[in-house]
């Protein structure tokens, strides 16, 4: 099956500095890579996602890459601010519906 | 739509007892998953149905877990007998028909087995 690894586990930065995390996945028929965003007491939610015919996709400060020779992808956010501090979870799934995820990334936003 | 909706938000309960939670997915959504998530595994899905049908329910962890769909509107994970190693957030997610689309997730029960 499907192995998604995370990196880093833990992320500090200033606010307004930019912030990187880094996926892996084993599986390559996985295409479909979403990333989702995890606030204290609440369910994951969905923030960006790539398919495997695209390299690049940006939403505002959000941005994501994918690098299918390599097998790997990551979430850029510029700008950061203190609501951006949460856990960010990467997934990729093949054509089964079935989304594996990385072991998430605790981002703090320090003011 | 008021999204995913899932029942207890909390719930603490003694080993060996009988636990049930239960999951409202939002309308239309053809596709149901239910996931588990702890400090030490993180997320992991136990089962998904599509159509009310159990597709893959391969990360059931042991016969004393169980799903039901009985219609589009409602699902239910029960746990006969729970053990304190049960102890975890369990997720309810719902996603449309289209292929490689997004899951919605809904708030969560917190579990707790003593």
């Amino acid at each position: 099956g499907e192995n998604v690894e995370q990196h880093p586990s833990t992320l500090s930065v200033q606010e307004g500095d930019s912030a990187v995390i880094k996926c892996t996945y084993s599986d390559s028929a996985s295409n479909y890579f979403p990333w989702y965003k995890q606030e204290l007491g609440k369910g994951p939610q969905l923030i960006i996602d790539i398919r495997s015919n695209v390299g690049e996709k940006k939403d505002q400060r959000i941005a994501v890459t994918l690098n299918k020779t390599a097998k790997h992808f990551s979430l850029h956010i510029t700008e950061t601010q203190p609501e951006d501090s949460a856990v960010y979870f990467c997934a990729a799934s093949s054509d089964d519906y079935k989304l594996s995820f990385g072991a998430g990334t605790t981002v703090t936003v320090r003011a | 739509d008021a999204g995913v909706i899932q029942s207890p938000r909390h719930e603490v309960t003694e080993m060996g007892q009988e636990v049930t939670l239960r999951c409202k997915p939002i309308s239309g959504h053809d596709y149901l998953f239910w996931y588990r998530q702890t400090m030490m595994r993180g997320l992991e899905l136990l089962i998904y149905f599509n159509n009310n049908v159990p597709i893959d329910d391969s990360g059931m962890p042991e016969d004393r877990f169980s799903a039901k769909m009985p219609n589009a509107s409602f699902s239910t994970l029960k746990i006969q007998p729970s053990e304190p190693r049960d102890s975890a957030v369990y997720f309810c997610a719902s996603s449309p028909t289209v292929e490689g689309t997004e899951a919605f997730f809904g708030q969560g029960t917190r579990l707790t087995v003593v």
